[in-house]
């Protein structure tokens, strides 16, 4: 089974950027690359998710590597809302596609 | 915006007794999933649910858990007898499905259910 890699845990000073790194060097040419966070005392929420080419959306860019065997999830500019754990996954769980989370980066944000 | 929304919030119960938790999924979604996290752990995937059975499911879902999707909006989890391990928050998750496995999912607020 893939696996993911990411650290335990990240510091951020508010309105700075944020590179959240996700080591992946066991994915096969099929999994895709999704990240999710979990807000404290909330379910997971979705963030955002690739396969090859680097993704946009409003809540975050996703940089894939060439080779794929890693990805960052850039958070533009970090603000206090933004503290949680991220979670890198690769759905290869099943076909109906149930994520396996690992313990994921756990960001704090400082003011 | 349209949420997954869970019922109750929290649950406590007696060990050995049956708990139901409801879940009403986005209304178009086909796909539906259970997710628990017991304090301070993973989130560990349990079952999911499409066209009315289970697709895959945990080592974790035992003969002592179901689901059921008993009307076109609501999904449920059923415990048959608790045990004081089964004390953890319960999250149910619903997606469109799509392609491979290329689809994201959306997860409610959980119901945190306690075995005492």
């Amino acid at each position: 089974d893939a696996k993911t890699t990411q650290p335990n845990s990240m510091e951020s000073n508010e309105e700075e950027p944020v590179h959240l790194p996700c080591n992946h060097s066991t994915i096969s040419g099929t999994d895709y690359i999704h990240w999710y966070r979990q807000l404290p005392s909330q379910g997971p929420e979705y963030v955002i998710h690739g396969l090859t080419s680097n993704v946009n959306n409003r809540m975050a860019s996703l940089a894939i590597a060439e080779d794929r065997k890693s990805s960052t999830l850039i958070l533009h500019r970090a603000t206090l809302r933004d503290a949680a754990v991220y979670y890198c996954i690769l759905n290869y769980g099943g076909s109906q596609g149930n994520l396996i989370f690992g313990k994921g980066t756990k960001l704090s944000v400082k003011p | 915006e349209p949420e997954v929304t869970q019922t109750p919030s929290h649950q406590v119960t007696q060990m050995g007794q049956e708990v139901i938790l409801r879940c009403v999924p986005i209304s178009n979604h086909l796909y539906f999933y259970w997710y628990r996290q017991i304090l301070g752990q993973k989130v560990e995937f349990l079952v999911s649910f499409y066209n009315n059975e289970i697709s895959e499911k945990s080592e974790i879902f035992d003969d002592q858990f179901s689901v059921e999707r008993p009307d076109g909006s609501n999904f449920t989890l059923k415990i048959r007898s608790t045990k004081l391990e089964d004390s953890a928050m319960y999250f149910c998750a619903s997606g469109t499905g799509g392609w491979a496995r290329s689809y994201e999912q959306y997860f409610g607020p959980g119901t945190r259910l306690t075995v005492t």
